[in-house]
């Protein structure tokens, strides 16, 4: 089955304690990306990789790092969290055609719920 | 920066009633608009999107009408069911740069 599988689902942390949320997919999509949603705000995106060693700044990147040295994963790390960064997380993953347009599909993971204390 | 306004913030409709949210943006390079829904507890899925070249796109009881003069686009949810209540969000791409969100309706269909 098509899937991009986070982990954990749940989270509850304490603030400065480094985090990684994981995010796989099994599409062998080029595009990755992170976002998190927050009542009232939406889907914000963090950071997105468009292939393997290349990633870029989203609208909200500050506090995060993200990596992607295989096609597969792109973890998102929270180096020293705080508690502005208790939010609902997404990962999503997309095609990239030959001419570098990002796929008109986008698909999502089930989300992480953050709590960092 | 890149700009979707997307409104009601929330919505409530009786089951059969039409549900209509409103999206304008600002940039016109953007050629593609997808809605995305999402459910409690799940990821939002792609229900149907279109390309300004079309002023209407028809999904079986979702349709997206286009303004492109006025940049502005919305969705229309015919006979709505209590199953339609969810998250809805606009977005729009110029396809070579990520797609930009609005910042969601929620869509509860009373019975």
């Amino acid at each position: 089955e098509a899937q991009v599988t986070q982990n954990p689902r749940y989270l509850i942390t304490v603030t400065g304690k480094k985090l990684t949320v994981t995010c796989s997919q099994n599409m062998n999509h080029e595009y990755m990306s992170w976002y998190r949603q927050d009542p009232g705000l939406g889907l914000r995106q963090i950071y997105y990789s468009m292939n393997v060693e290349v990633t870029d700044k989203g609208d909200v990147p500050e506090g995060y790092k993200v990596s992607r040295k295989e096609k597969r994963n792109f973890p998102l790390i929270l180096e020293s969290p705080s508690p502005n960064q208790t939010s609902l997380y997404f990962c999503a993953s997309s095609l990239v055609a030959g001419d570098g347009a990002v796929g008109e599909k986008l698909f999502f993971g089930s989300g992480t719920q953050l709590s960092v204390l | 920066q890149q700009q979707v306004k997307q409104s009601p913030q929330s919505l409530i409709v009786q089951k059969g009633g039409i549900s209509i949210i409103n999206c304008a943006y600002e940039n016109t390079a953007f050629d593609y608009f997808p809605w995305y829904q999402q459910f409690p507890g799940k990821g939002p899925a792609l229900l149907i999107a279109i390309r300004p070249d079309v002023s209407e796109k028809k999904e079986g009881r979702f349709t997206i009408s286009f303004n492109k003069s006025a940049k502005q686009f919305s969705l229309h949810i015919m006979d709505s069911q209590p199953g339609d209540s969810a998250t809805y969000f606009c977005a729009a791409s110029d396809g070579y740069s990520t797609l930009t969100f609005g910042k969601g309706t929620m869509l509860l269909v009373s019975p």
